[in-house]
């Protein structure tokens, strides 16, 4: 079945350092990868998100990589801050209002 | 704010009893989804409504139906709870065709005791 797998689960950093997280996906049909941002007890927000059109796209600090013969995708974060704590989730669908297919979340720390 | 709307915010009720959620997706929005994140689960596909007629349908158990109304809100309804239907209950919202972005309304807490 439908399938996205993420890593790390948790991930800590110092300020100012750079986070990475990783996804891959297993439905071939999925062309569509945001990422959310979810703050404790608050709604995933949507914070980038890539079409398979593209490999990457970038807004100011952060920044994702879509490789399709892979089926991986990933979330880089630059110059992090103690803010950009949260949990980080990468999602697939097939677009045109399918339905999102989550990863199981990366807890992201980032202490000053 | 994303401009989806749930009510209630917190649930407290028993088991056995019966429930239902309210969602108002962003003006426009034909789109509605529901998913449910449990701590053991993530975050999980229930079911999505595209213009008042349910479009498709993830592991959504027996006991939980949704339906969305000519004024395009969606309820989520769920009978004969159990303490392991405890979890955060999202909608989100789309546009319509061609739309990829989804946008999450702040959940309904439900708690079973």
């Amino acid at each position: 079945g439908e399938n996205v797998e993420q890593h790390p689960s948790t991930l800590s950093v110092q300020e100012g350092d750079s986070a990475v997280i990783k996804c891959t996906y297993s439905d071939s049909a999925s062309n569509y990868f945001p990422w959310y941002k979810q703050e404790l007890g608050k709604r995933p927000q949507l914070i980038i998100d890539i079409r398979s059109n593209v490999g990457e796209k970038k807004d100011q600090r952060i920044a994702v990589t879509l490789n399709k013969t892979a089926k991986h995708f990933s979330l880089h974060i630059t110059e992090t801050q103690p803010e950009d704590s949260a949990v980080y989730f990468c999602a697939a669908s097939r677009g045109n209002t399918d339905k999102l297919i989550f990863g199981t979340g990366t807890r992201l720390q980032v202490f000053p | 704010d994303s401009g989806v709307t749930q009510t209630p915010k917190h649930l407290i009720t028993a088991t056995g009893q019966r429930v239902t959620l309210r969602c108002s997706p962003r003006s426009g929005d034909l789109s509605v989804y529901w998913y449910q994140q449990s701590l053991d689960q993530g975050l999980q596909f229930l079911i999505q409504y595209y213009n008042g007629e349910e479009r498709a349908k993830g592991n959504i158990l027996e006991r939980f139906s949704a339906q969305q109304f000519p004024d395009l809100h969606s309820e989520l309804n769920l009978s004969s709870l159990e303490l392991g239907d405890s979890a955060l209950y999202f909608c989100a919202s789309s546009v319509a065709e061609g739309s990829y972005e989804q946008y999450f309304g702040p959940g309904t807490r439900l708690t079973v005791t």
